[in-house]
């Protein structure tokens, strides 16, 4: 167990629907890093947040935000789903935003599946 | 940006066997380099990573080593067991900016047979 929290486990949805992933950091880390993993793809880099403000930005679909709220949890918001949007959301936490300690622990993940 | 490409995608060894995974980077800024062992439906592990300073770092049965100039590291697992059957990446960061998101390969599936 990383001490890492990600809810929900699993999501079913349609085509056209919004969601929303919570991720939980380990605690103590600062930041939060969302990963998209699909098939083809692999795991992607979409998004990083370190105490509250956003730090990074890979490859988000502007159809999809996140926050990190006060007390350091993060939500994903995935809208106007497509097929192609189905995959494993990971989040990842890490002691800061990048220095010296970045070794990030993976939350056990949220499996999307749009139909 | 960074680009990490990772070979090979597949791997099959005997238990007992040695393997390797390698990667090469493109950013010469990268200077930590993790690799994560994910099993299937499971998260991403971290296993052993390494930092730009140092050009080996072995943990038991693992090793990785970095090679700054021509950009690349690579993995090694000795006397491989069927539990180390699963997908393993390499990543790449900047951990000395303000950022620290990871690059990551496409992964090595590594089947080890009995």
């Amino acid at each position: 167990d990383s001490g890492v929290t990600q809810t929900p486990k699993h999501l079913i949805t349609a085509t056209g629907q919004r969601v929303t992933l919570r991720c939980s950091p380990r605690s103590g880390d600062l930041s939060v890093y969302w990963y998209q993993q699909s098939l083809d793809q692999g795991l992607q880099f979409l998004i990083q947040y370190y105490n509250g403000e956003e730090r990074a930005k890979g490859n988000i679909l502007e159809r999809f935000s996140a926050q990190q709220f006060p007390d350091l949890h993060s939500e994903l918001n995935l809208s106007s789903l497509e097929l192609g949007d189905s995959a494993l959301y990971f989040c990842a936490s890490s002691p800061r935003g990048g220095g010296r300690y970045n070794e990030q622990f993976f939350g056990p993940g949220t499996r999307l599946t749009v139909l | 940006g960074e680009n990490v490409e990772q070979h090979p995608s597949t791997l099959s060894v005997q238990e007992g066997d040695s393997a390797v995974i390698k990667c090469t980077y493109s950013d010469s800024a990268s200077n930590y380099f993790p690799w994560y062992k994910q099993e299937l439906g499971k998260r991403p592990q971290l296993i052993i990573d390494i930092r730009s300073n140092v050009g080996e770092k072995k943990d038991q049965r693992i090793a990785v080593t970095l090679n700054k100039t021509a950009k690349h590291f690579s993995l090694h697992i000795t006397e491989t067991q069927p539990e180390d059957s699963a997908v393993y990446f390499c990543a790449a960061s900047n951990y000395g900016g303000s950022q620290g998101n990871l690059i990551f390969g496409k992964g090595t599936k590594l089947s080890v047979k009995p």
